[in-house]
């Protein structure tokens, strides 16, 4: 059973556009929700989360949002920037348990 | 300097062979974890070490085994590699005073292919 499912496995976006990459989970024991990024040939690497007793969280270029009646969280990156082309996993903690992991969304920037 | 490394960063193998994948981390972490991705699956952990003596099994353990030399060094062993084991390998760490929020750092990955 995947508990993070990221439906979308790509998506392509214009440069200066906005960027929404979405995450569901089946978890409601989920404590916090965390996003990294994946470039070719390189580890993942963090880039934003939040806590499942926030519903927003802003970092920059980068908002997460989360709709906990909804188990639904997403990603926005405004105004995308052909660098943000990467793989992005959604990613969801529950306790002393590792981290669980969707199957990731490739994003594709075009210039 | 990195903070976490893998050796080696590629390899070419046979099947049947044995074969360890090493990491190592400065970061001065308690907590580290072996994951594989393949193509369209995402990350599926293989194994996790909360401290020195722990050792847990992750999703996918079957056909791998771990050991925790140090609480530094996290290795992966393939007994007797298989096609399907043809993947990449991360290796991650993580601060259990922070693992409430989840962050793990990751290492730059082994590329393994099993011919």
């Amino acid at each position: 059973d995947q508990q993070v499912k990221q439906n979308s496995p790509s998506l392509s976006v214009q440069e200066g556009r906005i960027s929404i990459l979405n995450c569901d989970y089946t978890n409601s024991m989920f404590d916090y929700f965390l996003w990294y990024k994946k470039y070719p040939a390189e580890g993942p690497t963090f880039l934003i989360s939040i806590s499942s007793i926030k519903d927003k969280n802003e970092d920059g270029r980068f908002t997460v949002f989360l709709n906990k009646s909804a188990k639904h969280l997403s990603l926005h990156i405004v105004p995308s920037q052909p660098g943000d082309s990467a793989v992005y996993f959604c990613a969801a903690i529950s306790g002393n348990t590792p981290l669980v992991f969707g199957k990731g969304t490739r994003l594709s920037v075009i210039a | 300097d990195a903070d976490v490394t893998q050796t080696p960063r590629n390899r070419i193998t046979k099947t049947g062979k044995r074969i360890m994948l090493e990491c190592s981390q400065t970061k001065g972490h308690d907590r580290m974890y072996w994951y594989r991705q393949d193509p369209g699956l995402g990350l599926q952990l293989i194994y996790y070490s909360f401290d020195v003596k722990d050792i847990n099994k992750g999703e996918i353990s079957d056909g791998y085994s771990v050991s925790r030399q140090a609480q530094a060094k996290f290795s992966l062993s393939l007994e007797s590699a298989i096609p399907n084991q043809t993947a990449l390998y991360f290796c991650a760490t993580s601060d259990s005073r922070r693992d409430v929020e989840g962050e793990q750092f990751f290492g730059p990955g082994t590329r393994l292919t099993v011919l």
